[in-house]
């Protein structure tokens, strides 16, 4: 079987840094994403991860151990624009089918 | 610029009634993916497609089905609408190399059935 957990919500100060937790369960994995979706939009790409460690892309980076089935994703800085709902998928075997979790709601205040 | 677009963004149908949803892409993308979004649940996949005449199920097809024609448009179809396809649905698209099968989303098909 398959499965993917993250927060559902999650609640930060404008300037901060804030780490979004991911785990999952999967059978032969081959990937890790993480995508940010704004309220009432599509979700967009923000990062791919398939080997362990940190991939870092200016204000935000994702880290993998596979060993363990985790995955954070670090925003740094954090601004008001950054309020949104963070998708974390995992790609399973040799093709391109991805999973989703539920998503983490992010709400940064002033 | 290249884009994935979606139509109509918004529709109502009433129970029973077939109703297709298109997606269309100017990336020339080999991959193709249809979801559904419902509040609790996350994206969940319908239909994907690697290439012209490739079609496979996801975890969720039962009452809808696809089919792709050329590069640019996977359309999906719900045979006969049910009041729980109510939903967002969402096509997305990607290649098949690269950063490792990132995908890029339409703006969302806001379905009510009635």
């Amino acid at each position: 079987g398959q499965n993917i957990d993250q927060p559902t919500e999650m609640t930060a100060t404008e300037g901060a840094i804030v780490q979004i937790n991911c785990t999952y369960q999967t059978s032969g994995f081959n990937g890790l994403f993480w995508y940010q979706q704004h309220a009432g939009e599509a979700p967009t790409f923000l990062s791919y991860n398939v080997l362990d460690g940190l991939e870092e892309k200016g204000r935000f980076s994702s880290f993998l151990s596979r060993s363990k089935g985790y995955s954070y994703l670090l925003l740094k800085e954090l601004q008001m624009k950054d309020s949104a709902s963070y998708l974390c998928a995992v790609r399973r075997g040799g093709g391109f089918k991805t999973i989703f979790g539920a998503g983490t709601r992010l709400f940064v205040k002033a | 610029d290249a884009e994935i677009t979606q139509s109509p963004r918004h529709k109502i149908t009433e129970t029973g009634r077939q109703v297709t949803l298109a997606c269309h892409q100017t990336w020339n993308h080999n991959n193709m993916f249809w979801y559904r979004q419902d509040l609790g649940h996350g994206l969940r996949l319908i239909h994907y497609s690697y290439g012209v005449q490739d079609t496979n199920k996801g975890e969720v097809s039962d009452g809808y089905s696809v089919s792709r024609s050329n590069t640019e448009d996977l359309p999906l179809t719900l045979e006969s609408a049910a009041s729980s396809q109510t939903s967002v649905y969402f096509c997305a698209s990607g290649f098949d190399r690269g950063l490792g099968g990132e995908q890029y989303f339409g703006p969302g098909t806001r379905l009510t059935v009635t």
